[in-house]
């Protein structure tokens, strides 16, 4: 299909991993990113891996990237209550970016 | 401090009116980006600009309009034909490694 799918709810308690996962639809993406959105606020780019990478880490983020399957996941290391928000992914198609519809991520303290 | 600048943070638009939302970057970004949230959805393209003067349709254009006189600004105008409105509205540019970077967003209300 043409959308960009992540599944809408994840709860987690303080200090647990969480993960989010992702399904994207372009195999020829070449860039694919993870944004955190606060209430209120604009997109923050948290971390993007390009196509030809498995994996990326950056401190307590890691992405592993499967395009076999075009699954993209994002884990966070010992979860914080600041972690709360609202977590995109998006690939690059051409010009266009593609976002999936969000995973709002609660912490549980 | 560089960043990408929206205004203003909330706009109220009465029937018949059109508004102008205002994207400002000091980033030196050639492309620029306009998006609409709506609640529980993704961002939708609206409107997007490689360089200077040129601009194209995105998915949601019908009822925008928009300009690229300078590098530095891209207008959002919601004019009176485009019924619904009401959203969140993002703008981006577009940096190194092909990634986006946000305004604050402005959140535009119909009296």
């Amino acid at each position: 299909g043409e959308d960009v799918e992540q599944s809408l709810f994840l709860s987690v308690r303080e200090g647990d991993s969480s993960v989010i996962n992702c399904t994207y639809t372009d195999s020829s993406s070449t860039y694919l990113y993870w944004y955190k959105q606060e209430p209120g606020a604009g997109l923050q780019l948290l971390t993007y891996i390009f196509s030809n990478m498995d994996m990326k880490q950056d401190q307590r983020l890691t992405v592993l990237l499967n395009k076999k399957d075009k699954h993209l996941s994002l884990r966070i290391a010992d979860t914080q209550t600041g972690d709360s928000a609202i977590y995109f992914c998006a690939e690059r198609r051409s010009y266009k970016y593609i976002f999936g519809t969000g995973t709002r991520l609660k912490v549980l303290a | 401090d560089g960043g990408i600048t929206q205004s203003p943070k909330y706009l109220f638009r009465k029937e018949g009116q059109n508004v102008t939302l205002s994207c400002e970057q000091n980033l030196n970004h050639d492309a620029m980006y306009w998006y609409r949230q709506d609640p529980g959805q993704g961002l939708r393209l609206i409107y997007y600009s490689q360089i200077v003067n040129d601009f194209q349709k995105g998915d949601i254009a019908e009822g925008y309009s928009v300009s690229r006189e300078k590098k530095e600004s891209f207008p959002l105008t919601v004019t009176s034909a485009q019924k619904n409105p009401t959203a969140f509205y993002l703008c981006a540019s577009l940096g190194g490694q092909q990634t986006q970077y946000f305004g604050p967003g402005t959140r535009l209300l119909v009296l």
